[in-house]
């Protein structure tokens, strides 16, 4: 079972900031957030992961609470191509091959 | 250049047949998995190999056989398909230099029929 629960849709404006919520209040102490979105008919694409602080990338930029239990992957200037399926995973950091345990996700929807 | 490739992109057979899907990644990793997404959009992991050793296998029926020749390379084999073995299979990579970060293929549409 995935130990992240996020809302099933959300709906965002093109050009506004889409903010992802994703509840993860079993974290433990060595697990990574990840996330990935799958747009529609595609593989699951890679956007960014985090520890403890936050993180930006090219992509995205995610923000962690302090606690961990929670956090928040914003796409500061959503377009059309943003619409997908987004999946917030947590992932234990030692070495070695992983599963990742997919959710249901929250399927964003960008809006003309 | 494609990162993590398969073939073939769509599969559609009967009942009864066996059939093979193959994976190829040109990213340098050492780790390959395959995933199965049914039709209810659920993600699951199947199987993981690191330097052609299997090292994850869920619960997966053993007409499902994954075979690694080299590092580059995850394919995966299944007898006697059957309806249910309907779904879109994902390969994906990783390497410990990348933190074990995957990378996903575009995925295989396999219908039984």
């Amino acid at each position: 079972d995935a130990k992240t629960t996020q809302p099933p849709s959300m709906d965002c404006a093109e050009g506004r900031a889409a903010n992802l919520p994703c509840n993860h209040s079993t974290i433990s102490g060595n697990e990574y957030v990840y996330w990935y979105r799958q747009i529609h008919s595609q593989g699951p694409q890679y956007i960014i992961h985090g520890l403890k602080n936050n993180e930006t990338n090219e992509m995205a930029s995610l923000i962690i609470t302090e606690d961990r239990k929670s956090s928040t992957l914003i796409l500061p200037h959503a377009t059309l191509r943003d619409t997908a399926v987004y999946y917030c995973i947590v992932r234990p950091t030692f070495q070695g091959a992983q599963k990742l345990v997919f959710g249901q996700g929250t399927r964003l929807t960008i809006n003309p | 250049d494609t990162a993590v490739s398969q073939t073939p992109k769509y599969l559609v057979t009967q009942m009864g047949n066996d059939k093979s899907i193959k994976c190829e990644q040109n990213l340098g990793h050492d780790t390959m998995y395959w995933y199965k997404q049914d039709s209810k959009k659920f993600l699951k992991i199947m199987f993981s190999y690191n330097n052609k050793e299997l090292i994850i296998n869920e619960t997966v029926p053993n007409r499902f056989s994954p075979k690694s020749p080299d590092k580059a390379h995850l394919n995966l084999h299944i007898n006697s398909l059957e309806l249910g073995d309907s779904a879109v299979y994902f390969c994906a990579s990783s390497s410990l230099a990348g933190g074990e970060t995957q990378y996903f293929g575009p995925g295989t549409r396999l219908l039984v029929l």
